[in-house]
């Protein structure tokens, strides 16, 4: 069963503490995205990476930290220095041969306290 | 900076009810166009887009969406809602050239009551 998986559902963390989010795709997918979604926002991009051991910052990268050591994974860390960092985190992936078209994950929703 | 609108951030309807829901560009270049839906739930999923020809493009579960490039819109049909189509609903766009990145609109909450 192919897809994209993110967990936990849930987190939380004390205000000041650094915290990773999973994202693992089993789609054989090249390239994979992190974004952030809040109420009447949309979706805002964070960091993507189009092939491993190469990523790139999106519109909201500060604050943020990611690592592409495998085709598969791609972990987000939300850092201390992110001045708001409860949201609903979304992590998808595409395959070079179909552009824009992006699967996502059930998301993560951060709180922190 | 490229953006994308979607006019109505609620909306409200009976069962039956024609639906469309707008969306707008502001880019003057190449554009590929985007509906996603994310019902409660469930993962957010593409509904239709739109790259090229024919711009009455058909998407799944009878929803459609007609670019329209004199109005840089977008706007998403269809002609008779069911309670399942409640849902949020996002416009994006990739503007030329970038890298395949998805700019999405705030979205739609559309509840459709029986």
């Amino acid at each position: 069963d192919g897809g994209i998986t993110q967990s936990p559902k849930y987190l939380f963390r004390k205000e000041g503490q650094n915290v990773t989010l999973s994202c693992e795709q089993n789609l054989n997918h090249d390239a994979m995205y992190w974004y952030r979604q809040d109420p009447g926002q949309g979706l805002r991009l964070i960091y993507y990476s189009q092939i491993v051991n190469d990523f790139q910052k999106g519109d909201i990268a500060e604050g943020y930290s990611v690592s592409r050591e495998k085709k598969e994974s791609f972990p987000l860390t939300v850092t201390s220095a992110q001045k708001n960092p409860t949201a609903f985190y979304l992590c998808a992936s595409r395959t070079s041969a179909q552009a824009g078209t992006q699967y996502f994950g059930p998301g993560t929703r951060l709180t922190v306290l | 900076a490229q953006s994308v609108s979607q006019h109505n951030h609620h909306v409200i309807l009976s069962e039956a009810a024609s639906l469309e829901l707008g969306c707008n560009y502001s880019y003057g270049g190449t554009v590929n166009l985007f509906w996603y839906v994310q019902y409660p739930g469930q993962h957010l999923q593409l509904l239709l887009k739109y790259f090229s020809g024919d711009p009455l493009v058909k998407g799944i579960k009878g929803f459609e969406a007609e670019f329209i490039k004199s109005k840089f819109s977008f706007n998403l049909r269809k002609p008779s809602v069911q309670w399942s189509d409640t849902a949020e609903y996002f416009c994006a766009v990739i503007v030329g050239g970038g890298y395949n990145k998805l700019i999405f609109g705030a979205g739609t909450r559309l509840a459709v009551h029986p």
